[in-house]
């Protein structure tokens, strides 16, 4: 199992340019996680998917964040237009439907978004 | 708000030397707590998830408790392979997931 994918892996960009983080979860897995992790405010969930769609994003900061999930396999998380306070390690994560209640979330390698 | 808070912020120890990190969270409406351990550049890695007090789970070197209003990560004769930062994790009936800051410890040979 290839276990989470994340990419790019460090992004550097100038202020407002757009970004676009992508992810796929392990395969099986129906539920999708979008974390930010910065020193300040440590990690912190931004919005999450379950079968596609979105449940809950109360944790995403502006409406300059966006995220989608088109298919089990692909998610996205686009920033436009990016901001120096973004600039954080983005984390997607999945969990199985058969942990059940457990909600095992299982991480990424993340993106080190940098917005200069 | 619902709160996390871990303590401390961190911990050094030498190998073998035994201890416990804390975790406090809001109480009401709480569905589970979770220990992660995560490595310098990498994600958290998924160790322990706790449903209600008196459970106790344990891999290896490690014990996670759970009371009614706290849970401790106990860490018994530790090796230097187990310097990370531990993070725990409530997550509540809304299906809010709130991460503590998490305490860096470090094992030294």
């Amino acid at each position: 199992d290839a276990g989470v994918i994340q990419s790019p892996r460090h992004e550097v960009t100038e202020m407002g340019q757009e970004v676009t983080l992508r992810c796929k979860p392990i395969s099986g897995h129906n539920s999708l996680f979008w974390y930010r992790q910065t020193m300040m405010r440590g990690l912190e969930l931004l919005i999450y998917f379950n079968n596609n769609v979105p449940i809950d994003d109360s944790g995403m900061p502006e409406d300059r964040f966006s995220a989608k999930m088109p298919n089990a396999s692909f998610s996205t998380l686009k920033i436009q237009p990016s901001e120096p306070r973004d600039s954080a390690v983005y984390f997607c994560a999945s969990s199985s439907p058969w942990t059940g209640a457990s909600y095992e979330q299982y991480f990424g390698p993340g993106t080190r978004l940098t917005v200069t | 708000e619902d709160q996390v808070t871990q303590s401390p912020e961190a911990l050094r120890l030498q190998e073998g030397e035994s201890s416990s990190l804390n975790c406090s969270y809001t109480v009401s409406g709480l569905r589970g707590l979770f220990w992660y351990r995560q490595d310098p550049g990498k994600g958290p890695e998924f160790l322990f998830t706790l449903y209600s007090a008196g459970e106790e789970k344990e891999k290896e070197r490690l014990k996670a408790t759970l009371t009614k209003k706290e849970s401790f990560l106990h860490i018994t004769a530790p090796k230097p392979e187990d310097s990370a930062t531990y993070l725990c994790a409530a997550r509540y009936n809304n299906n809010d997931m709130r991460f503590g800051a998490g305490t860096r410890l470090t094992v030294k040979p």
